[in-house]
């Protein structure tokens, strides 16, 4: 198993500033994904944070939007930039294979007013 | 494309049994996923079948039918505490893979 822990917790941030959210694990892990959860809607992938290159990008998400830092095997970082209302929704960082279990950090809800 | 249905709600009393249905359409499948999500919670991993049949644990059951793309998670002796949401996700192992996600059904259990 992994515990994961994320900073903030919740923001209320302004329009067109950026936010940074950390994810960090107890463990080192090959795998680490940002998601993106809006009030009724399902889980949606961002990107695949990979040590030591450049995130892998789902349609839709681009890095100038997102940027994701992944310096080590039990950290990683997802930036909100230029924010707008339609971006507030809460952010989930999790660990894990495809085939396995996926564990979930606690979210950080995002407030953009 | 790549769709999953699942029922927006579900109402179901204490002690009783519910069966949650999850209907997939994907361009490619190797395993499905349940898990349950309690509110402002962080999703908790459930179940997770690859092949055709049941999966008991405990009592959350897990079924799979891959020719029919369909499964359901049967819950029993429900508990107040089984009041969640609940999300089914497919994981596709194709060019782009990734797990898709159901909306989730929203489960309540009354006294």
């Amino acid at each position: 198993s992994a515990v994961i822990s994320q900073k903030p917790s919740r923001d209320i941030c302004q329009r067109g500033t950026s936010l940074t959210i950390q994810c960090q694990v107890d463990s080192q892990v090959t795998m680490m994904f940002w998601y993106r959860q809006q009030p009724g809607q399902s889980l949606t992938l961002i990107a695949t944070a990979n040590q030591g290159s450049e995130a892998t990008y789902e349609s839709g998400f681009v890095i100038d939007k997102f940027p994701i830092s992944r310096p080590n095997l039990t950290f990683s970082t997802l930036t909100v930039s230029n924010m707008s209302p339609e971006d507030s929704s809460i952010y989930l960082c999790s660990v894990g294979d495809w085939q396995s279990e996926q564990y979930f950090g606690p979210g950080t809800r995002l407030t953009v007013t | 494309g790549q769709n999953i249905d699942q029922p927006t709600e579900m109402t179901a009393t204490e002690g009783a049994i519910v069966q949650i249905n999850c209907t997939y359409q994907t361009s490619g499948f190797n395993g499905l996923f349940w898990y349950q999500q309690h509110a402002g919670e962080a999703p908790t991993f459930l179940s997770y079948n690859v092949l055709d049949g049941l999966e008991e644990k405990g009592r959350f059951s897990s079924f799979l039918s891959r020719s029919k793309g369909y499964s359901y998670l049967l819950l029993k002796e429900l508990q107040m505490k089984d009041s969640a949401s609940y999300l089914c996700a497919v994981y596709n192992a194709g060019n782009n893979r990734k797990l898709i996600w159901g909306l989730g059904t929203s489960l309540a259990v009354n006294p």
